[in-house]
């Protein structure tokens, strides 16, 4: 069973237009996150949730949105495209905020090209 | 400049050999250190954590080691396989605070 998985794993469309990533975690955690990984293969955090709360919104374009439905599931929104958007973004959730027994759990990725 | 240094950037090493990685960090209050590993085209996966308190700790064939004093972390594989090629990332986390801090990584290749 997959503990993190998010749809789609490859992405590609032209600027200006709007996708969405899925993400569903089944490990019972409370806390999710979305990471964007640039080609340098630095990780950095896009945003948190805990039970479905906003808790991290780090410097990001608005023109990015988090939605979680429930402590399951978080989905990102992203609306008019830019080139600068192509990175891989992953999806991550952890048993809470910061502990030590917390480790992320990461999806594998979704690879979104813009072109 | 970022509060995680990791080095080398990449390395390649023959199968059996050993290698270390380095993590220096920054970042303060600390609270913990974990190290990832990464296979291409997948998430990270976590293999160690050390707190303050700890300065070794060992998965298998992976060993982390941990200077709270002069705020370095040490990654080494033993024996390496083909399959220890990845990206190996450093991420410390801070008291009192939900951000953690993440290093570049150090991509290892192990060739026949």
């Amino acid at each position: 069973d997959t503990a993190v998985s998010q749809t789609p794993k490859y992405l590609v469309t032209q600027m200006g237009n709007d996708k969405s990533i899925k993400c569903e975690q089944n490990l019972g955690h409370d806390t999710m996150y979305w990471y964007k990984q640039d080609s340098k293969k630095f990780l950095k955090i896009m945003f948190s949730y805990n039970n479905k709360e906003l808790i991290i919104n780090e410097t990001v374009p608005n023109r990015f949105s988090p939605k979680s439905p429930d402590k399951a599931h978080l989905n990102l929104h992203i609306n008019s495209l830019e080139l600068g958007d192509s990175a891989v973004y992953f999806c991550a959730s952890s048993q809470d905020l910061q502990s030590y027994n917390s480790p992320l759990h990461f999806g594998n990725g979704t690879r979104l090209t813009v072109t | 400049k970022n509060q995680v240094e990791q080095s080398p950037q990449s390395l390649i090493i023959l199968e059996g050999k050993n290698c270390t990685l380095q993590c220096n960090y920054t970042v303060s209050p600390f609270s913990n250190l974990r190290w990832y590993k990464q296979d291409t085209g997948r998430g990270p996966v976590s293999l160690t954590i050390m707190t303050f308190s700890e300065n070794t700790k060992s998965n298998g064939r992976y060993t982390a080691t941990l200077d709270a004093d002069t705020k370095q972390s040490s990654l080494h594989i033993t024996a390496s396989q083909l399959s220890d090629s990845a990206s190996y990332i450093c991420v410390v986390s801070v008291s009192n605070d939900y951000k953690l801090s993440f290093g570049a990584g150090t991509t290892v290749t192990v060739r026949a």
